[in-house]
């Protein structure tokens, strides 16, 4: 049973636009949550994370909203720039386990 | 550089063998993880250690092993009790285990094909 969903299995968008990557999760129990960037042969890297006692997280471009009422997070991207293509994982945890949205593909078009 | 080293980066098993894929981390974390990833899935937990001597399994622990005899090492071995095991396989570390509010990074991953 997946915890944590990415419906987008892709998004496209023009350089310089906002991207946005919606992630939703069941488990009112998840306390922290984690945005990973991945390219293609290499691990996933940490961009930004969120604790359950926020709404909205910035760091630089990136920004991470938490809506728990809808269990629902998102990552925006503004403004978006060709080297952000890469394939975006949500995550959340709780307790001891972490667990992976199935990622979205984010194509920048220059 | 601090970092987590994965290797090899391509591996190939042949029916009925073992294979042990290597993970080290000069980060100093204490906790690390392995992670097993096939098209179209996100990563699933196959064990997790939070200290030298201890590990708990994950989700998709069956035909997996693992040892922790050194905090920087976490070899997973991919048994021949492993129906499917070919996928890409991550190695991660965080600094207070599963719990406090600490990311993980990951390794450059392995990936297992049979042949």
């Amino acid at each position: 049973d997946q915890q944590v969903k990415q419906n987008s299995p892709s998004l496209s968008v023009q350089e310089g636009r906002i991207s946005i990557l919606n992630c939703d999760y069941t488990n009112s129990m998840f306390d922290y949550f984690l945005w990973y960037k991945k390219y293609p042969a290499e691990g996933p890297t940490f961009l930004i994370s969120i604790s359950s006692i926020k709404d909205k997280n910035e760091d630089g471009r990136f920004t991470v909203f938490l809506n728990k009422s809808a269990k629902h997070l998102s990552l925006h991207i503004v403004p978006s720039q060709p080297g952000d293509s890469a394939v975006y994982f949500c995550a959340a945890n709780t307790g001891n386990q972490f667990y992976f949205g199935t990622g979205t593909s984010l194509t920048v078009i220059p | 550089d601090g970092g987590i080293t994965q290797s090899p980066k391509y591996l190939f098993r042949k029916e009925g063998q073992n294979v042990t894929l290597s993970c080290e981390q000069n980060l100093n974390h204490d906790a690390m993880y392995w992670y097993r990833q096939d098209p179209g899935q996100g990563l699933r937990l196959i064990y997790y250690s939070q200290i030298v001597n201890d590990f708990q399994k994950g989700d998709i622990a069956e035909g997996y092993s693992v040892s922790r005899e050194k905090k920087e090492s976490f070899p997973l071995t991919v048994t021949s009790a492993q129906k499917n095991p070919t996928a890409f396989y991550l190695c991660a570390s965080s600094m207070a285990g599963l719990r406090g509010n600490q990311p993980q990074h990951f390794g450059d991953g392995t990936r297992l094909s049979i042949l």
